[in-house]
């Protein structure tokens, strides 16, 4: 079993859903969670950072942390054309280096 | 913001060619990274350095070796690229403080013919 694990897709929503993407992992250990935007051929960037449980909002962006389930999400309101990507989750124990990943999410927005 | 650049974004190269793939970062980052990417697998991790001349293993290392010598840049070395070694290869940096994340570069992709 992969410590993350992420639903590949892919994912194609009218312009103007909201969009869910979620992860779910196994080691009860990690702190800080992550998502990665990843447009075709570019390397990824960081769009969110969290610490624990809880949510942060970030304009149309919304990260959602439930450690009791293991089970991470990322809602996007008002999804735009330009949010086309492909989306990856990421994790790590406090005061490690090392980031574990998911497999990443393909998310199609049509116009 | 922190800039990670990589030297090619597209390199072709020959079966049993050595190959040398550079990472810059101007933050002053403490560790730097290594990883492929491959469709279904997702990112991997090659090896990494949390200082100069240091490095550590990560998940797939055969086949490859590192290098760094100043703090700024980490390279990464195919001893004899071969075809299954046709890949996105990324690096990344981060700040060491053990609660940061990392910051990737733009990104190189190989192919080994």
């Amino acid at each position: 079993q992969k410590e993350v694990e992420q639903d590949p897709g892919p994912l194609s929503v009218p312009e103007g859903a909201i969009v869910s993407l979620n992860c779910t992992y196994s080691n009860s250990a990690f702190q800080y969670f992550m998502w990665y935007r990843q447009y075709s051929r570019k390397g990824p960037e960081l769009l969110m950072y969290t610490y624990s449980s809880g949510n942060k909002e970030d304009g149309r962006f919304t990260a959602q942390v439930d450690k009791s389930s293991k089970y991470i999400s990322l809602f996007i309101r008002d999804s735009q054309p330009s949010d086309s990507a492909t989306y990856l989750c990421a994790m790590k124990e406090t005061g490690a280096n090392n980031l574990f990943f998911g497999t990443g999410t393909r998310l199609t927005v049509i116009p | 913001d922190v800039k990670v650049t990589q030297s090619s974004r597209y390199l072709v190269k020959r079966t049993g060619e050595k190959v040398f793939l550079e990472c810059v970062q101007d933050m002053d980052h403490e560790n730097m990274f290594w990883y492929r990417q491959d469709p279904g697998l997702g990112l991997r991790l090659i090896y990494f350095s949390y200082d100069v001349k240091m490095k550590e293993k990560g998940d797939i290392p055969e086949g490859y070796s590192v290098s760094r010598e100043k703090k700024e840049r980490f390279s990464l070395i195919l001893e004899s690229a071969s075809t299954n070694q046709t890949s996105m290869y990324l690096c990344a940096s981060s700040l060491g403080t053990g609660t940061d994340t990392q910051y990737f570069g733009p990104g190189t992709r190989l192919t080994v013919l």
